[in-house]
């Protein structure tokens, strides 16, 4: 069946580095996607990853690994207005996204 | 108009009434698409449309319904609301539906059912 595993949440540091893992089970893969969402707004896009590796834009950078089903989103240098939920999405071989419940994160300062 | 928007931007509803949320954006984007967001769930999928004039079946159809009589616009019925539709409510939209095709969200509907 399809499913998509995020962290509920997770806690880091003002400056530090974070690492959000998604990992999936789909009906067929045509790219990963990462969007921001931020309380009460509505999810904006991160970045798009179809072949393995690392994809870097700015502070944040996104990797993908199709024979373990899994991704990761890198935040560095965090800061406040980081404080957000991030979603996993997987497009399927029909092409609708399939979407994770997202990661909650907190920035303490 | 900027990107998409959505109408009402938050509604209360008595079980058994009829809504349309309505959906308009100006990015000339083939693809549009209805999901529902609740706490604890990824955003599920209702309805899509690939073009104008075509209407497809997400994850979680029963009782809403789409029509998509030109590409700016693709409102979402419910026909009779039930406390289970309280949920938020996205509409988005991308340039096509192919695989890199990026789907971008209106503000949101925050709908409650009593």
């Amino acid at each position: 069946g399809q499913n998509i595993d995020q962290p509920t949440e997770m806690t880091a540091t003002e400056g530090a580095i974070v690492q959000i893992n998604c990992t999936y089970q789909t009906s067929g893969f045509n790219g990963l996607f990462w969007y921001q969402q931020h309380a009460g707004e509505a999810p904006t896009f991160l970045s798009y990853n179809v072949l393995d590796g690392l994809e870097e834009k700015g502070r944040f950078s996104s990797f993908l690994s199709r024979s373990k089903g899994y991704s990761y989103l890198l935040l560095k240098e965090l800061q406040m207005k980081d404080s957000a939920s991030y979603l996993c999405a997987v497009r399927e071989s029909n092409y609708q996204l399939i979407w994770g419940a997202g990661t909650k994160l907190i920035i303490k300062p | 108009i900027a990107g998409i928007t959505q109408a009402p931007t938050s509604q209360i509803l008595a079980a058994g009434r009829r809504m349309t949320l309505r959906c308009t954006q100006d990015m000339r984007h083939n693809a549009m698409y209805w999901y529902r967001q609740d706490l604890g769930l990824g955003l599920r999928l209702i309805h899509y449309s690939n073009t104008a004039g075509t209407t497809g079946k997400g994850e979680v159809p029963d009782g809403y319904s789409v029509s998509r009589a030109n590409t700016d616009d693709f409102p979402l019925t419910l026909a009779s609301a039930v406390p289970s539709q309280t949920s938020v409510y996205f509409c988005a939209s991308s340039i096509g539906s192919g695989g890199s095709d990026t789907q971008y969200f209106g503000p949101g509907t925050r709908l409650t059912v009593l």
